[in-house]
């Protein structure tokens, strides 16, 4: 069974671009999420998908940052415009359940603004 | 709201010491408590995952326990190898499934 993929694993991009990032989670899982970890921070939740359904985007920091799941199957999230502080690793986790269900996390993409 | 602690924050042993990494959380009110190794540039492998239900969870060298009351979780670790060295994270979900971390505990284990 493949595991979550996420491409790129890495992205340098000068402040004003436009990135975005995509994830694949792990096949027959309904529930994906996305989690941030800026440096010297812990690991920081963005939001949760359950099949296309935005669950709970409580942790998406401002309205630059806009995430889809068409279809229910592979996510992507877009930073527009990006700012320095945007840097960081960004996660992508799936789980067949939610409720606590462990999560299965993919290498996460390292994202740069210059 | 959900805190995560782990500390210290870097920890070097020598190869062959049994270790214990500390997680503690101010809310009890936990379904589980999952402790994720992280290796340099790498994702998080999930380790283990404790039910609140549980007290113990153990797979080969690695043992995590879960006093949900005092809010402390613990990996132990038996007979250390320098592959072992890693980042090692401990996460609680929240009633929303979103999971809450702890900044980590980078281990070195020395030849």
């Amino acid at each position: 069974e493949a595991g979550v993929t996420q491409f790129p694993s890495h992205s340098v991009i000068e402040k004003g671009q436009t990135v975005t990032l995509r994830c694949d989670p792990i096949s027959g899982h309904d529930n994906l999420y996305w989690y941030r970890r800026v440096m010297g921070k812990e690991i920081k939740f963005l939001l949760h998908f359950v099949k296309e359904s935005k669950q709970d985007e409580s942790g998406m920091p401002n309205n630059r940052f806009l995430a889809e799941r068409t279809g229910g199957t592979y996510s992507t999230l877009k930073v527009q415009p990006a700012e320095l502080e945007d840097s960081g690793v960004y996660f992508c986790a799936s789980s067949r359940t939610g409720g606590g269900d462990t999560q299965y996390f993919g290498p996460g993409t390292r994202l740069t603004v210059l | 709201k959900q805190e995560v602690t782990q500390i210290p924050a870097a920890l070097s042993v020598p190869e062959g010491e049994n270790l214990v990494l500390n997680c503690s959380f101010t809310d009890s009110a936990i379904y589980n408590l999952q402790w994720f190794r992280q290796d340099p540039g790498k994702g998080l492998t999930s380790l283990l995952l404790i039910q609140s239900s549980q007290r113990e969870q153990t797979s080969g060298r690695l043992n995590a326990s879960l006093d949900k009351s005092s809010g402390r979780s613990t990996l132990y670790i038996a007979a250390s190898q320098p592959g072992d060295s890693a980042t090692y994270l401990c996460a609680v979900p929240g009633a929303n499934s979103k999971l809450t971390f702890g900044k980590g505990i980078t281990l070195s284990v020395r030849p």
